[in-house]
């Protein structure tokens, strides 16, 4: 089976702008999660989805938004940038999100200049 | 709130000798998962060993292996006849039904030659 599948694997934007990242979960993973990875913090939970609902969602401000398909791919998005948004920004997906591995993709880089 | 503690930011190890990275966490739930996850510098998040809060004995995946106390809440990782392949960093994982997995801030495990 592929793997998680995130896109692009790099990015540079400036503050203000918007950016949307994409994530391919493995073939019938149904759950999956967004997660902001920067130094020193570890990950942190964005939010989770399951047959395109949201079940959970972090504490990050309403500027981070997602969506799932029926597909089961999944977008984030995160509009007027910050320059603290630059991160590494992992996608992981699981069969059904209860006590189940996640598997990770292999991030997004995010630099907002 | 659930949180995941690890206190060790850095540590490293001499080829084949044996470290264990430590973990706890707060919880007011009896069942939960735990897991530890291996990131090395390409970034690719794995899977290394899973823990059900339920089961009494510890977790084994060849060289790794858990010290589970849960009236402690604590979960540490060992590894034994380390190899230059494991440096990386490592992350504790906690996860309790909410769809949700909080992670520790992580340790960076330098394996020496």
């Amino acid at each position: 089976k592929a793997g998680v599948t995130q896109t692009p694997r790099y990015l540079i934007k400036t503050r203000g702008q918007q950016v949307t990242l994409s994530c391919s979960p493995i073939s019938g993973h149904r759950s999956v999660s967004w997660y902001q990875q920067t130094p020193g913090q570890g990950l942190q939970f964005l939010f989770e989805y399951f047959s395109e609902t949201q079940r959970n969602k972090g504490n990050f401000p309403g500027r981070f938004s997602g969506r799932q398909f029926s597909n089961s791919r999944s977008e984030m998005n995160v509009s007027t940038l910050e320059l603290g948004d630059s991160a590494l920004y992992l996608c992981a997906s699981t069969e059904t999100g209860t006590g189940s591995p996640l598997h990770f993709g292999n991030g997004t880089r995010l630099t907002v200049t | 709130a659930q949180t995941v503690t690890q206190s060790q930011p850095e540590m490293s190890v001499q080829e084949a000798e044996t470290v264990t990275l430590s973990c706890t966490y707060d919880t007011s739930e009896n069942n939960y998962y735990l897991f530890w996850y291996k990131q090395p510098p390409s970034r690719q998040m794995i899977l290394v060993i899973r823990q059900e809060a339920y089961k009494q004995q510890n977790a084994t995946e060849n060289r790794f292996s858990v010290n589970f106390q849960k009236a402690a809440k604590s979960f540490s990782l060992k590894i034994s006849d380390s190899q230059l392949g494991d440096t990386a960093m490592y992350f504790c994982a906690f996860m309790e039904g909410t769809y949700k997995y909080i992670f520790g801030t992580g340790t960076r495990l330098k394996v020496l030659a």
